[in-house]
């Protein structure tokens, strides 16, 4: 079965650093990953985006992601966050299909 | 910008009784989704709907569970016996096309006493 596996629970961060959050997906095939985030009583946002093509994919508020195949894995990174960025990140993979199957999530905390 | 929109934002209801969650997905899009998230849990799919039949279903959603486009706007997830254990989030999402990104509402949370 389909599976998307989130290995950091929580992380915490301080204003202006870096940042990367681990993501490994396990369909055989091209899988098609989203990278969505849900801030404190909202719903889930679409960060971005990896269907084909380029590896590298841009999304919004600064995130990137980049899709390994060999390491079946779709990491996001920032380079830069803000206090604002705090907030529940999930990992998301369709298979090709139109269900998603969803990560455990990443629970983000900047520090000021 | 279009967008999901979910109503209520909250529900309480007694265990036994019928829930309707109400979703008016984005106008343009043909894909239509209920997933739940359970407090402190991964957000889980329910089922998927396109011209006006599941297209898909988990596991979860049993006969308990019904769904309905009943006009050209709207998208209803009906519970008809609710659980304590169906107390949770449910989100609605919407998909131009099988294969493209799903937009989700901001989610209904329901509880059940």
């Amino acid at each position: 079965a389909q599976s998307v596996t989130q290995p950091d629970i929580h992380i915490t961060v301080s204003e202006g650093a870096s940042l990367e959050l681990r993501c490994n997906y396990s369909y055989g095939a091209t899988p098609y990953l989203f990278w969505y985030v849900q801030s404190p009583g909202q719903g889930l946002q679409l960060l971005l985006k990896y269907f084909s093509g380029d590896t590298l994919v841009q999304g919004i508020k600064g995130f990137e992601a980049e899709f390994k195949r060999s390491q079946s894995s779709f990491s996001l990174t920032n380079p830069s966050l803000h206090w604002s960025d705090a907030a529940e990140y999930f990992c998301a993979d369709t298979g090709g299909g139109n269900k998603l199957t969803f990560g455990t999530g990443t629970q983000l905390k900047v520090e000021l | 910008e279009p967008e999901v929109t979910q109503t209520p934002s909250h529900q309480v209801t007694q265990m036994g009784q019928e829930v309707i969650l109400r979703c008016v997905p984005i106008s343009n899009h043909l894909y239509f989704y209920w997933y739940r998230q359970i407090l402190g849990q991964k957000v889980e799919f329910l089922v998927s709907f396109y011209n006006n039949e599941i297209s898909e279903k988990s596991e979860i959603f049993d006969d308990q569970f019904s769904v309905e486009r009943p006009d050209g706007s709207n998208f209803t997830l009906k519970i008809r016996s609710t659980k304590l254990e169906d107390s949770a989030m449910y989100f609605c999402a919407s998909s131009e096309y099988r294969d493209t990104e799903a937009f989700f509402g901001q989610g209904t949370r329901l509880t059940v006493v």
